[in-house]
């Protein structure tokens, strides 16, 4: 199975660099994913990691640690629209299957 | 291109009844994944069908079920509803022809409340 851990929430200020962790354990990886998800919306596709390192689309960076069972994804130069909250999901060995985390919501304040 | 659709986006129903939610896929995309969404459980995986045939199965009762048809289309049933059922369901599709570089994009939702 899988169980994956970020955090609740957080804030941060508008034009600010923000990172939002993700640790996972699993019994089989192929891929993680960062979605994100305004309220009463649909979750939108961020970043997909499946090798070690960096991978960066504009404001948004997504980096993986497979030894570490670690994730995070950088939003940077933060803007009042990013106020969202941010699902991480662990695809496994098995297939098309997407596990997700709780999600984090983040609050960006002016 | 256009997106996921789901219908209907808003839907009541009571203890007992059944429901029946429809997704049609971007085009080109043959794999169809339904997933539940709750306050408590957040997203919850509950199937994925893949050339009109079940290719995963979450961790659901069996009063939940679906199918595909050969233009990819997808439904989901959900007999026997109860309080719990209460949720958003949402459909993802995605080319489902290397899961190893597959990424799903989601449609809007049904908001599904069971009284």
């Amino acid at each position: 199975g899988q169980n994956i851990d970020q955090p609740t929430e957080m804030t941060a200020t508008e034009g600010a660099i923000v990172q939002i962790n993700c640790t996972y354990q699993t019994s089989g990886f192929n891929g993680l994913f960062w979605y994100q998800q305004h309220a009463g919306e649909a979750p939108t596709f961020l970043s997909y990691n499946v090798l070690d390192g960096l991978e960066e689309k504009g404001r948004f960076s997504s980096f993986l640690s497979r030894s570490k069972g670690y994730s995070y994804l950088l939003l940077k130069e933060l803007q009042m629209k990013d106020s969202a909250s941010y699902l991480c999901a662990v695809r496994d060995n098995a297939g098309n299957m997407l596990t997700f985390g709780g999600g984090t919501r983040l609050m960006v304040k002016p | 291109k256009a997106g996921v659709t789901q219908t209907p986006r808003y839907l009541i129903k009571t203890r007992g009844q059944q429901v029946t939610l429809s997704c049609s896929p971007i085009s080109g995309h043959r794999s169809v994944s339904w997933y539940q969404q709750t306050p408590g459980q957040g997203l919850q995986f509950l199937f994925e069908y893949f050339s009109e045939t079940q290719r995963n199965k979450g961790n659901f009762p069996g009063r939940f079920s679906g199918r595909q048809f050969s233009n990819s289309r997808s439904e989901m049933n959900v007999s026997t509803l109860e309080l719990g059922d209460s949720a958003l369901y949402l459909c993802a599709s995605s080319q489902g022809t290397d899961t190893n570089t597959d990424t799903q994009y989601f449609g809007p939702g049904t908001r599904l409340t069971v009284l």
